[in-house]
């Protein structure tokens, strides 16, 4: 069965530090791939995706970035840390067919710029 | 461009009681849509989705979803409120031809026992 993993569950970082959250997909090959931040009373926006390796499209200019290394790996970077940047993180996969297919998410990253 | 509505920002409901959370879409063609469930703190869970065929859906938790494409909206319906579905729901929406799911901004349920 494919499995998400995201890490770390957890993260305070002072006003700016540099960022790197890792998402990582098991089971599965070739996923697209998400990162989503949730702010709250936002809903979730769509910072990221990447429909294969080096393949990133970016939704939202920002001192953000996202970066594939490997096929079922994404990470989501910053240089410098802005207190915008707090909010609650969740990368997301799909069968890689399009959108006639569910997301499955991670649980998330709680990011706390201080 | 895509959107997606979900008017009520919290509900209150008693349980037992029905429910209905609305969701309304704005995109030129049918689009795939879905409903997911949050628990404080966690990743979303996939409540149902409609990509074609019956208008009724049916899906997990006793949970239902009509797509009514006269009037772009996707609600999310129960009969009866158990209180673990306390939770936050967001209606999403895929674009046929891109890559992209739109999130609408979350409807956070409240269950009174």
């Amino acid at each position: 069965s494919q499995t998400i993993h995201q890490w770390p569950a957890t993260l305070v970082q002072p006003v700016g530090s540099p960022l790197s959250l890792e998402c990582t997909v098991e089971g599965t090959s070739n996923p697209n791939l998400y990162w989503y931040r949730q702010a709250a009373g936002r809903g979730l926006q769509l910072l990221f995706y990447s429909v294969g390796i080096g393949q990133i499209s970016s939704e939202v200019p920002q001192n953000l970035s996202a970066s594939r290394p490997q096929d079922r790996q994404f990470i989501l970077s910053s240089k410098k840390l802005l207190l915008s940047d707090s909010g609650f993180y969740l990368c997301a996969w799909n069968r890689g067919t399009g959108l006639n297919t569910e997301a499955f998410f991670g649980q998330g990253t709680r990011l706390t710029v201080v | 461009a895509q959107s997606v509505t979900q008017p009520d920002i919290h509900i209150t409901v008693s349980e037992g009681a029905s429910l209905e959370l609305r969701c309304n879409y704005s995109y030129g063609a049918t689009p795939y849509l879905f409903w997911y469930v949050q628990s404080p703190g966690q990743g979303l869970q996939l409540l149902l989705k409609y990509f074609s065929g019956d208008t009724l859906v049916q899906g997990i938790k006793g949970f239902e979803a009509e797509f009514k494409r006269s009037q772009s909206s996707f609600n999310l319906r129960k009969p009866s409120v158990h209180w673990s579905d306390a939770a936050e729901y967001f209606c999403a929406v895929g674009a046929p031809g891109t890559y992209k799911y739109i999130f609408g901004t979350g409807t956070r349920l409240k269950v009174l026992a």
